[in-house]
């Protein structure tokens, strides 16, 4: 089993759409969670991290679920703006133990 | 944006040779790592750097090697290139060591033919 495991899609949405996305994780004795979007051919950049109380910034809500072990990121009235690819980032302790997820790629549509 | 640049950008390479990427960070950051990205792969993890000639092997090391003379300069070294190091090559900077957002150049898009 992958450590960090998601969903590559694509997920295709209408604007004004609700996307949610999942990722797993199968280490027990992870202790963060953040969210990165990646543009297509640029750098990832962090979109949020997760707490375990569970975080919103503006449309964007992420949750985290240690019992199942996943977090989740939900998108409310998606734009076209949004598309571009999730990628679920999970640390074990220390930058050297950060895992990265495929990503799940999201195509909003007129 | 965070102040981390790469070069080169783009790169092809014959197999066998030898190439050095580079990182250069104007954030002072201690904290530098060389990932790579390939389809159906999260970032791996090379290399990384916890301070200046301080530097340890990540998750696919083998063919590559590091080093960190200044704090802003990384340099990534594929000794003899080979066709599996065509990949999408990042460099990323971190404050600290844990728990903190990282921020990623541009990326060096490398082939070797």
């Amino acid at each position: 089993r992958k450590e960090v495991e998601q969903d590559p899609g694509p997920f295709n949405v209408p604007e004004g759409a609700t996307v949610a996305f999942n990722c797993t994780y199968s280490n027990s004795a992870s202790q963060s969670f953040f969210w990165y979007r990646q543009d297509c051919r640029k750098e990832p950049k962090l979109l949020m991290s997760v707490y375990s109380s569970g975080n919103e910034d503006g449309r964007f809500t992420a949750q985290l679920n240690r019992a199942s072990q996943y977090i989740s990121l939900l998108i409310r009235d998606s734009k076209l703006s949004d598309s571009a690819t999730y990628l679920c980032v999970v640390n074990s302790g220390g930058y050297q133990k950060v895992t990265f997820g495929i990503g799940t790629k999201l195509q909003v549509i007129p | 944006d965070a102040g981390i640049t790469q070069s080169p950008r783009h790169k092809v390479t014959e197999t066998g040779t030898p190439v050095t990427l580079r990182c250069h960070q104007t954030e002072n950051h201690r904290y530098m790592y060389w990932y790579r990205q390939d389809p159906g792969h999260g970032l791996r993890l090379i290399h990384y750097s916890y301070g200046v000639k301080d530097t340890d092997k990540g998750e696919v090391s083998d063919g590559y090697s590091v080093s960190r003379s200044k704090t802003e300069d990384f340099l990534l070294t594929l000794e003899s290139a080979t066709s599996s190091q065509t990949s999408v090559y990042f460099c990323a900077i971190t404050e600290t060591g844990r728990n903190t957002e990282a921020f990623f150049g541009q990326g060096t898009r490398l082939t070797v033919v």
